[in-house]
């Protein structure tokens, strides 16, 4: 079984519509983050978490909320999502601070707000 | 502004022959740079980090060069195979919990 996964993978919704990515991991890490990938861009940061209680925001948190249910569990929420909204979603762990840590990637959710 | 630039954005080759990709970097302050393999519709798969001191890191057939003088690195690959055909993506690390940077990456096409 993969150590990160993401579900659903594939997700069509309309502008307004609140919806729901969760990530599991099975690594027991304690770091978990979200990203999203866009065509021509590199990947940017949303939100990451060092633990249950600790969630930070990223470089680009507008229009996005995350939920840290459990150590495994990640959630990242649109609230009203919109067509700029449509690209791939990644979450991924590491065991220790992200500047000394290998990261490890899910296998990404692709949503399309139309 | 803290960013990473890599060259070329796409390249064709064929089978069995090599390749070299280049980065170049701009973060500051560095603490390591990363090479990720991203399959078609898959998550990126770590293939090397190396930190200041490194010059050169192998992961079997891929080759990282690092010089942080310059801030440049090169990601080489030998005897291409088919199932080399994929995004490689350069990251950069600062120090702590500083995002990662990351390229754009380079679309690699190994064709028969």
């Amino acid at each position: 079984d993969a150590d990160v996964t993401q579900t659903p993978r594939n997700r069509i919704t309309k502008t307004g519509k609140r919806i729901m990515l969760e990530c599991s991991q099975t690594k027991g890490h304690d770091r978990m983050y979200w990203y999203r990938q866009d065509p021509g861009l590199g990947l940017r940061l949303i939100y990451y978490s060092f633990d249950v209680k600790d969630i930070n925001k990223g470089e680009i948190s507008d229009g996005y909320s995350v939920s840290r249910q459990a150590q495994a569990k990640f959630s990242l929420s649109l609230e009203s999502a919109i067509p700029n909204q449509t690209a791939l979603y990644f979450c991924a762990t590491s065991e220790g601070r992200i500047s000394s840590y290998e990261q490890y990637f899910g296998p990404g959710t692709r949503l399309t707000v139309t | 502004k803290n960013q990473v630039e890599q060259s070329p954005q796409s390249l064709i080759i064929l089978e069995g022959k090599n390749c070299t990709l280049q980065c170049n970097y701009t973060v500051s302050p560095f603490s390591n740079l990363r090479w990720y393999k991203q399959d078609t519709g898959r998550g990126p798969v770590s293939l090397t980090i190396m930190t200041f001191s490194e010059n050169t890191k192998s992961n079997g057939r891929y080759t990282a060069t690092l010089d942080a003088d310059t801030k440049q690195s090169s990601l080489h690959i030998t005897a291409s195979q088919l199932s080399d055909s994929a995004s490689y993506i350069c990251v950069v690390s600062g120090t702590g919990n500083t995002p990662l940077v990351f390229g754009k990456g380079t679309r690699l096409s190994v064709i028969a």
